[in-house]
């Protein structure tokens, strides 16, 4: 079974530095979706950025751009000039590519980093 | 555009009481749906999931069941709930890729 491993529990960045997260995954697949989600205190869950796993190119949303490294099953979140507003829990999330006997594709998450921004 | 509407948003309820938390989809036909629990501080842990009416798969046995009984309603649900059953409940739907979530029930079994 897939499995993905966020091995900072917390972190912690000063307003306007710039920050990255990690994330592994397990998974003898070629071809999936990796995503980094967003959840505040409001507990919204809020997606911040997705990748493709057949395109090399690693994705781009403004201030957060992700280092995906395929053959080592890594994919780091990187927020550039943190803000206030970025704090919050950050999940990475490995969407499974198979279609399953009833068809679904299952998002599969991390155990979460708690991001922290010190002003 | 597509929206996805979660209630209640608070819930406090016996040991031994049924439950019943409603997720509706608006703006998409025939979307993937699912029921993620997070712990406190923890990662979510997909529950049930469905791709159509009346099709559900279930991720971990437990004390609770899923419907689907039209294309855009999910419904979780327990007979008799238990202290362990405590938790923040999310329904999410999907069609091609990312999952977009409500905003989430937090239940509180007393």
């Amino acid at each position: 079974a897939q499995t993905v491993t966020q091995s900072q529990p917390e972190m912690s960045v000063q307003e306007a530095e710039t920050v990255t997260l990690s994330c592994t995954y397990d998974t003898s697949e070629s071809d999936y979706y990796l995503f980094w989600y967003k959840q505040p205190p409001s507990r919204q869950m809020i997606l911040v950025i997705r990748q493709e796993a057949y395109k090399q190119q690693n994705a781009t949303e403004n201030r957060f751009s992700v280092n995906f490294q395929k053959a080592a099953k890594s994919f780091s979140l990187k927020i550039s000039d943190s803000q206030l507003g970025d704090a919050a829990m950050y999940f990475c999330a490995y969407r499974t590519p198979e279609r399953l006997i009833q068809g679904a594709q299952k998002l599969v998450f991390g155990q979460g980093t708690r991001l922290t921004i010190n002003p | 555009s597509q929206t996805i509407h979660q209630w209640p948003a608070t819930l406090v309820q016996p040991v031994g009481s049924p439950l019943s938390l409603e997720c509706t989809v608006e703006g998409t036909s025939n979307p993937n749906l699912y029921w993620y629990r997070q712990a406190a501080g923890r990662g979510l842990q997909l529950l049930f999931y469905s791709v159509g009416i009346g099709q559900i798969s279930s991720e971990v046995p437990q004390n609770l069941s899923a419907s689907r009984p039209q294309d855009r309603q999910f419904i979780l649900s327990s007979k008799k709930l238990l202290l362990s059953d405590s938790g923040f409940y999310l329904c999410a739907w999907s069609v091609y890729s990312e999952a977009f979530f409500g905003q989430g029930t937090r239940l509180t079994v007393v």
